[in-house]
């Protein structure tokens, strides 16, 4: 089946510093790539997507790219704030199939 | 309303009762997801309704989860017998489009059920 491999938190860094979340996967058919976003206190929010090779997802200055050869979407922030506190999920979904996700990482900034 | 609402909030029940946790998703989604999020772990995914059918329950862990959904709408999720492994955060999402289409998951902020 589906699976989603992201690497294991926690993930500490400084205001400022630059993130990357690796992800890989392994899906049936041609799945459509997610990150989502859990702040403290509150429920899961899509952060970005990628639907075809080469794609690249962004939103609130996070990226990630939907590299096909290598299987991976990697998350990545050029300058980190403490709000960007959170756990990151990633997530993959091949078409008629269930969204499998990633274990999350979590990530805290300090200032 | 303008979001997953799910209900109750919070669940504390004891070791061999039956519970019922109920998701409201936005209206015309036409997919419904049932996810659980144990302390500290990932998403694990427990069935998906596509109207009122559900294509893949392959992640109910046993006979004692089952789940309905009615006018392709509410849903609801029913454990019997309740063990303390059953203790997570019952997540419930919509799509407006079927599962594994680049239609984005809107998720409710959950159910916290407590055994003990």
């Amino acid at each position: 089946g589906d699976s989603v491999t992201q690497m294991e938190g926690p993930v500490t860094l400084s205001e400022e510093a630059f993130l990357t979340i690796n992800c890989t996967y392994t899906a049936t058919g041609y799945p459509s790539l997610f990150w989502y976003v859990q702040y403290p206190g509150e429920g899961l929010q899509l952060l970005l997507k990628a639907t075809k090779a080469d794609d690249k997802g962004s939103n609130k200055g996070f990226e990630a790219t939907y590299r096909k050869e290598t299987t991976s979407f990697h998350l990545e922030k050029g300058s980190v704030q403490v709000s960007d506190s959170a756990v990151y999920f990633c997530a993959a979904g091949a078409a008629g199939n269930k969204l499998t996700f990633g274990g999350g990482t979590r990530v805290l900034v300090k200032p | 309303g303008a979001g997953v609402s799910q209900s109750p909030s919070n669940k504390v029940t004891e070791k061999g009762k039956d519970v019922e946790l109920r998701c409201d998703p936005i209206s015309g989604h036409t997919a419904l997801y049932w996810y659980r999020q144990s302390l500290g772990q990932g998403l694990e995914f427990l069935i998906y309704f596509q109207g009122n059918s559900a294509p893949d329950k392959s992640g109910l862990p046993s006979d004692r989860f089952s789940a309905e959904r009615t006018g392709g709408s509410v849903s609801t999720l029913t454990i019997q017998r309740t063990q303390q492994e059953d203790s997570a955060v019952y997540l419930c999402a919509s799509s407006l489009r079927r599962a594994g289409s680049n239609s984005p998951l809107h998720f409710g902020n959950g159910t916290r059920l407590t055994v003990t």
